[in-house]
């Protein structure tokens, strides 16, 4: 049973719009992370979050906002999606950066 | 910041033999490493994780090297088989901030049999 879950897992959204993309977990982890993964960039780091009512900055925030509303529940919302916000977004849990990240399936946001 | 330098971007090899992916980082203080593999249309998922000083550790058809002193991760697919096509990353956890890690920009091997 798969332990980090992630909806929508695509989405179509046009300019402008605010995106909500939601993460789930189930492995008792205190850190989550939400990266996004671009042809020849890899995954780069958005936002995280390490205790529930939480989040920190990551290394691409801007643009993005985090929410972390309880240990299991960790959100990245698009306020105003642009083009360049077309990617897929992965979501992680882990016990801390010494420890492996468990990854979600993906979310493929295409923004019109 | 920590920088992670990963090549090459794309390779491509035959069926049996080896496949050799490498990152440099720029910390020195930097602990955890580690190697995901992502499937076509899948998600990433560790292949292994090291920490020692100088360390080689051997998984199941692979090799990663560890070499602090000239800040150097490598992995290398030995005997490559079809199985093996897929994007790979590697990961650093800079001193700077131990709360994530720092990902390669990956490399995509195809083996063609």
């Amino acid at each position: 049973e798969a332990a980090v879950t992630q909806s929508p897992r695509s989405k179509v959204a046009v300019t402008g719009g605010k995106v909500t993309l939601s993460c789930h977990q189930t492995n008792n982890h205190d850190y989550m992370y939400w990266y996004r993964q671009d042809t020849g960039h890899g995954l780069r780091l958005i936002h995280y979050s390490y205790v529930a009512d939480s989040t920190e900055k990551g290394d691409i925030p801007d643009g993005y906002k985090a929410s972390r509303p309880s240990q299991e529940n960790f959100s990245l919302i698009l306020e105003l999606a642009s083009l360049s916000q077309t990617a897929v977004y992965f979501c992680a849990s882990s016990d801390g950066a010494y420890a492996e990240q468990f990854f979600g399936p993906g979310t493929r946001l295409t923004v019109l | 910041g920590e920088q992670v330098e990963q090549r090459p971007p794309h390779l491509s090899v035959r069926e049996g033999d080896s496949a050799v992916i490498t990152c440099t980082y720029t910390d020195p203080n930097s602990y955890y490493f580690f190697w995901y593999k992502q499937e076509p249309g899948a998600s990433l998922q560790l292949l292994m994780k090291v920490f020692s000083s100088t360390e080689i550790n051997e998984g199941q058809g692979f090799t990663v090297l560890l070499n602090k002193k000239d800040k150097r991760l490598s992995l290398n697919l030995t005997a490559a088989h079809p199985g093996d096509s897929a994007a790979y990353f590697c990961a650093v956890s800079p001193s700077s901030n131990t709360n994530k890690v720092v990902f390669g920009t990956g490399t995509r091997l195809q083996v063609l049999p």
